[in-house]
Parts: structure tokens; sequence; C-alpha cells
């Protein structure tokens, strides 16, 4: 069974800088996906950035980027420029390649707050 | 216009009744899932249906007993409520395909008393 750790239960960062939740995941597919979902406040869960195993180029999406290692098995997510508006809670979640079913696993979440 | 909706947003309720929380989606989606996230922000799936079959069923009760009339609802029935199903429930969708993202709804807040 697949797992996803996320280490970090709580981290916070200023306003305007450089923050990275990590996450790493257990598995011994070769082939997977990588999600990162943000759930502010208000509960509802948006998806933040894709990453396919198969390629080697980091996703980015804006002011989100991930560093995807795949030897190492981790999957960090960095957020530059950070704004109030990213106060969330940041899932990592793992997905084996399975048609049809989309099963996800995901990890405990890290609880950022942005700082004015 | 919301994408995936589930009603009600909160349902308070107490031990031993019978409850349901619809779900219903249009984004043209053919997977529905059912997520129970707990007081610890844990988020664990429950089910999934593809085109109103089930694909995933979770280490769940039997109490709960998920229903898909067609590709855009899917409800959650539960029967005899207990404490430890106090949690917030998210229904989620997204195209069949191999890798897709979920889109999710706003949750629906179950509580009993």
């Amino acid at each position: 069974a697949q797992t996803v750790t996320q280490s970090q239960p709580e981290m916070s960062v200023q306003e305007a800088e450089t923050v990275t939740l990590s996450c790493t995941y257990d598995t011994s597919e070769s082939n997977y996906y990588l999600f990162w979902y943000k759930q502010p406040p208000s509960r509802q869960m948006i998806l933040v950035i894709r990453q396919e195993a198969y390629k080697q180029q980091n996703a980015t999406e804006n002011r989100f980027s991930v560093n995807f290692q795949k030897a190492a098995k981790s999957f960090s997510l960095k957020i530059s420029d950070s704004q109030l508006g990213d106060t969330a809670m940041y899932f990592c979640a793992f997905m084996k390649p399975i048609t049809n079913a989309g099963k996800s696993t995901f990890g405990d979440g890290t609880t950022l707050t942005v700082k004015p | 216009d919301t994408a995936v909706s589930q009603t009600p947003k909160y349902l308070v309720t107490q031990m031993g009744n019978d409850k349901s929380i619809k779900c219903e989606q249009n984004l043209g989606h053919d997977t529905m899932y059912w997520y129970k996230q707990d007081s610890k922000k844990f988020l664990k799936i429950m089910f999934s249906y593809n085109n109103k079959e089930l694909i995933i069923n979770e280490t769940v009760p039997n109490r709960f007993s998920p229903k898909s009339p067609d590709k855009a609802h899917l409800n959650l029935h539960i029967n005899s409520l207990e404490l430890g199903d106090s949690a917030v429930y998210f229904c989620a969708s997204s195209h069949g395909g191999i890798g897709q993202p979920q889109h999710f709804g706003d949750g629906t807040r179950l509580s009993i008393l």
C-alpha cells in the first residue's frame, strides 16, 4: 500500500517570502501521479499542481512549483512571493495509474500561515 | 456556477438516526468519490464510482451506502449514526482517465449528538 508523509504539521512564512512544504511517499510503482491540494479555512479543496512521475521536468503553476525527486520519492511544494490568501492546509496526494478509479492517498496535511 | 455541490452543508443529528448527503457535479465527469475528513483533518477515501458503477470501496462500515442514480450524482446514506461518524464529508469528481485531478465540493459537516 502507498503511504504519503508530510513531516511538517504546521509552518508559517512572512508575506512575500518563499516557503517549501515537504512530502515523501512510498510506492513500488514506476508510474504514478502526484498532486498538491490546498484547503483554505472555507473548507473547499482546490488543486494546486499536478506532476506525472514519468516526466522529469518539475511542474510549475505561477508562484507554485514542485521539486520532484523520483529516486528519493520526494515531492516538495515551493510557494514563491507568499500571499495572505495562501494561508491554508496543504495536502500532498499520490495516485496510482488505475483507469476509471483515480484512487488517491493523501498525506496528513501541512497548515501554512502567511503572516503580514 | 458551482461545479461540485453538496447538500446539506451542515447536518446535526442524534445517534441512531439515518441521514443522507447529496452530491451533484456539472463538470461532465464520469467518476465521483466520497471522502471523510476527521477532526484532525486526515482525509480518507470511502468510495468511488465510475459511470454509476462502484470502483473503490474502502473499509467502511456497511452502515454507509452510496448510491449513484446517474453519472452526475453520488449520494451517501448513513444508517444508525454513531458518534464516530462525526466528520466533514467531501464529495469529489474527476474525469475517468488515468491521473486526473479531483474537483471537490465544499464539504458537509456532520455532527452527531
